[in-house]
């Protein structure tokens, strides 16, 4: 069984759409992570979430401590945004936990 | 430079040789932490050194793998007689400290024919 469970695995938008990505884990954290890893590898840490909502732009990170749950939105989608999206457990801070990405195509 | 650094980034090696891997973290980043990623497959945690602690070892896959890092700066990743399965994406991330945001390098593409 997976510490991480992130759904939709694939996901296709139309640019402009609003876009949801869930994540759901197992294990007591003490920090979720978002990445973004774009087609050649390179990941970026879009997110650390211990609580609440974050937002940056059109990146938007909420998280349910007690559901232990998340969700990542990208309002007003755009081709850039294409990449995989990883959400990732930190239950000690020591090591993560990954999903297995969802990715994301947006279509012009 | 500001982010996490790798070299080299692609490295194609025969079965069987050494190869070592670089990560250059942020300045002042007391965590260290090593994954790996093969094709199609999810992160692998390898392992993971904070400040001048015994580094967390439980991820290394085999014998053949390990890791140094010199106080809070440059740290290695050897894999001895390299194997086909070791062909992967190897990543490098560095946190200011425990429990804190990650930024990963771009990462070392190894190919062994």
């Amino acid at each position: 069984k997976n510490e991480v469970e992130q759904s939709p695995q694939n996901l296709t938008a139309q640019e402009g759409e609003f876009i949801t990505i869930n994540c759901s884990y197992s294990v007591g954290i003490s920090a979720l992570h978002w990445l973004q890893q774009h087609p050649g590898g390179g990941i970026v840490s879009l997110f650390m979430l211990s609580s609440g909502k974050k937002k940056h732009g059109r990146l938007i990170a909420t998280i349910n401590i007690q559901e232990k749950h998340s969700s990542l939105h990208i309002t007003a989608s755009h081709p850039r945004d294409s990449a995989v999206y990883i959400c990732a457990v930190s239950p000690t801070g020591n090591q993560f936990y990954f999903g297995t990405g969802t990715s994301l195509t947006v279509i012009p | 430079g500001a982010g996490v650094s790798q070299s080299p980034s692609n490295k194609v090696t025969e079965k069987g040789k050494d190869v070592e891997l670089r990560c250059d973290p942020i300045s002042g980043h007391t965590a260290l932490y090593w994954y790996r990623q093969r094709l199609g497959q999810g992160l692998e945690f390898l392992i993971y050194f904070q400040g001048n602690s015994a580094p967390d070892k439980s991820g290394l896959p085999s014998d053949r793998f390990s890791a140094e890092r010199t106080g809070e700066s440059v740290s290695t990743l050897t894999i001895q007689r390299t194997q086909q399965e070791d062909s992967a994406v190897y990543l490098c991330a560095s946190s200011l400290r425990l429990a804190t945001e990650a930024f990963f390098g771009q990462g070392t593409r190894l190919t062994v024919v």
